[in-house]
């Protein structure tokens, strides 16, 4: 079965610092997608990246960047310089084939607090 | 970009009664919807595949005749939540495949109230 793993529950730093939130996934199939996603207060999930297998660079997106690593089947997510706009709780997920249509596992989610 | 819209974004409704939340891809066509409920605090958890024209998968553990899902056209997935109780309130989210690999939509959510 298809698994996603967010060890950290609860995340708290100070405005500024650099942050990792860490995802360890298990998969058989050898093509699959993998995703990060924001959850604001407010409710609704903000796609923030989508990796596939066979894609292993890293991305940078501003402050934001992910580290993929089939080795370990890890995909972190790092904010550089955090700022409180980037409290929220953060999902990551691995989509899982299913009759032709994708659905998503997610992990537990990573509450993230930047305090000023 | 693609937009999966749900209604209403938030409903409170008394024990008891049903209550049907929607669920629309407004520029895409999708033969394949999902639905998600999330307790507090907790993660995303499938409930049910919705496929266009014929009947729902439901996951292990979920009733299918407490929550009826109807994808009656190839923009429109309905969840109504029958006989609804307290234990039933949750975030209820949707997702819709485009038909293109690894992209996939979400709906804004809706937050369900049992008084």
């Amino acid at each position: 079965a298809q698994k996603v793993t967010q060890a950290q529950t609860e995340i708290s730093v100070v405005e500024k610092e650099d942050v990792t939130l860490d995802c360890v996934y298990e998969t058989r199939d050898t093509t699959y997608y993998l995703f990060w996603y924001k959850q604001p207060p407010s409710g609704e999930l903000v796609f923030l990246i989508r990796r596939n297998s066979f894609d292993e660079q890293n991305e940078i997106s501003g402050r934001y960047s992910w580290n993929f690593q089939k080795s370990t089947s890890s995909f972190n997510f790092t904010i550089t310089a955090s700022q409180v706009v980037d409290s929220a709780v953060y999902f990551c997920a691995l989509s899982e084939r299913g009759r032709g249509a994708q659905k998503l596992v997610f992990g537990q989610g990573t509450r993230l607090t930047i305090n000023p | 970009g693609a937009v999966v819209s749900q209604h209403p974004s938030w409903v409170i409704c008394k024990s008891g009664t049903s209550v049907k939340i929607e669920c629309r891809s407004l520029d895409f066509q999708a033969t394949t919807m999902f639905w998600y409920r999330q307790f507090p605090k907790q993660s995303l958890m499938l409930m049910a595949t919705s496929n266009e024209g014929s009947k729902a998968t439901y996951e292990q553990g979920v009733e299918k005749d407490k929550f009826l899902i109807n994808h009656a056209s190839l923009t429109l997935s309905t969840l109504t939540v029958t006989s609804a109780h307290p234990e039933d309130s949750s975030f209820y989210i949707c997702s819709a495949d485009s038909g293109i690999v690894g992209e996939l939509f979400f709906g804004e959510g809706s937050r369900l109230t049992v008084l």
